[in-house]
């Protein structure tokens, strides 16, 4: 079945510096991605909504400054936390709509020190 | 707007315990409903779905029906293993691609 890798699936990094986390559609194309931001014991929040080869959609809310999102080929999307704060450590996951259905990446633990 | 409440965890049940996972939703028009389990370390997979009222969705033991009366997609199991323990999302679908999840409930089954 459809995969997606998602990478690092932890990361720690002090407060100010950038993080990118990557997904990769490994053996479909995805032309739609989709970022999810989640707080302990809370939903996962749509974030941001990446089309290849275009601007991304962001949620309200969301800084898209702050959270870059790159979808420059049809098997890669990228988010990028800029100037990362502590308030920003939270799990961070992707998705790919591939076949009818959904296809998650494992997920990203950011905490920012 | 359109939301999705789930039971809170942890739920710790025996192996081969009774499940259930409640979960309700508010949301306009017909939404498609589904179940997602998490396993530790990994991502996020289907589990079941259902597309309209009175469906009921099934898959390695489990199943929600689809209650438009009373706005409910409960997911139940009959005989826990040890391998179920995950973290199961309940989420919807109305229109377009955007999915809207629940808090997600821990299962812990004990051997």
């Amino acid at each position: 079945g459809a995969v997606v890798s998602q990478h690092p699936s932890w990361v720690i990094c002090k407060s100010g510096t950038s993080v990118k986390i990557e997904c990769r559609s490994l053996d479909f194309q995805a032309t739609t991605m989709f970022w999810y931001r989640q707080f302990p014991k809370q939903s996962l929040m749509l974030m941001a909504t990446s089309n290849e080869g275009s601007k991304a959609t962001y949620e309200q809310g969301v800084e898209k400054d702050k959270f870059l999102i790159n979808h420059a080929s049809l098997t890669l999307s990228t988010l990028t936390v800029t100037s990362a704060h502590p308030e920003d450590s939270s799990f961070y996951i992707c998705s790919a709509w591939t076949d009818g259905g959904y296809t998650f990446g494992s997920g990203t633990r950011l905490t920012v020190v | 707007g359109n939301s999705v409440t789930q039971m809170e965890g942890p739920v710790t049940l025996s192996e081969e315990a009774f499940l259930t996972i409640n979960c309700t939703y508010t949301a306009t028009g017909y939404p498609s409903l589904f179940w997602y389990v998490q396993y530790p370390g990994e991502g996020l997979q289907l589990l079941l779905k259902a597309t309209k009222a009175d469906d009921k969705g099934s898959n390695k033991g489990f199943e929600a029906t689809y209650r438009k009366e009373t706005t409910s997609f409960h997911l139940e199991k009959g005989s826990v293993q040890v391998s179920d323990s995950a973290v199961y999302f309940c989420a919807l679908r109305a229109g377009g691609f955007k999915t809207i999840f629940g808090a997600g409930t821990r299962l812990f089954v004990k051997a």
